[in-house]
């Protein structure tokens, strides 16, 4: 398998649910970032990590914690979401230093808050 | 604060030229993307500026010019698959994109 594949592709959870995205990148690169995308809205940058570190944090809701335990792999845990975090939520990956900076993004994971 | 502007929505024919700007104010620039996206789809990369001028791959072109903060790509004979928002994205001085909200493009034939 190659590039970045996320899972679950759809996911719908209530406000007292407990979920998780996961983001796997086969690419060999050293970062990892997720995104969130809101219709018609700019892309919304969450979480950095650069080799496993965390090195951005846009001020982003506890009620989203990132996790990654390698740098192939990104996690997002969800808890106690509100309708409003709805999104499409997109993982992406590139490597630091290279020419072009150039992130490879992942299909997403369509969430619905209920 | 930091800002990308790009036309929400544009039309254009099949086989015809569409040009879709991005205007931008950053603290810092290190360099231009545009990216494509299909609905329900990822965004793809189509292209990266950082010197001023024009960047040529195959139907597309994309255009910089950093004292003016504007940019452009130019999508030639337009086909169908060209239906797809397009991303404009700035890497401001700490290395992080900043994007704009995307340009719908709609192709009739």
């Amino acid at each position: 398998e190659t590039g970045v594949t996320q899972t679950p592709r759809h996911l719908v959870m209530g406000m007292t649910n407990k979920k998780s995205l996961k983001c796997e990148q086969h690419l060999g690169h050293n970062a990892m970032y997720w995104y969130k995308q809101s219709a018609k809205k700019p892309l919304e940058l969450m979480f950095v990590y650069n080799f496993k570190e965390q090195t951005e944090n846009n001020s982003v809701p506890s009620r989203f914690s990132p996790e990654c335990p390698n740098s192939s792999h990104l996690f997002l845990h969800l808890h106690t979401l509100q309708p409003e975090d709805s999104a499409l939520y997109l993982c992406a990956s590139s490597q630091e230093g290279a020419s072009s900076y150039e992130q490879y993004f992942g299909p997403g994971t369509r969430l619905t808050v209920t | 604060g930091q800002n990308i502007d790009q036309p929400t929505e544009m039309t254009a024919t099949e086989g015809a030229i569409v040009q879709i700007n991005c205007t931008y104010q950053t603290s810092g620039f290190n360099g231009l993307f545009w990216y494509q996206q299909h609905a329900g789809e990822a965004p793809t990369f189509l292209s990266y500026n950082v010197l001023d001028g024009l960047e040529e791959k195959g139907r597309f072109s994309s255009f910089l010019s950093r004292s003016k903060g504007y940019s452009y790509l130019l999508l030639k004979e337009l086909q169908m698959k060209d239906s797809a928002s397009y991303l404009c994205a700035v890497m401001d001085s700490n290395y992080q994109l900043i994007w704009g909200a995307g340009t719908k493009l709609i192709i009739k034939p």
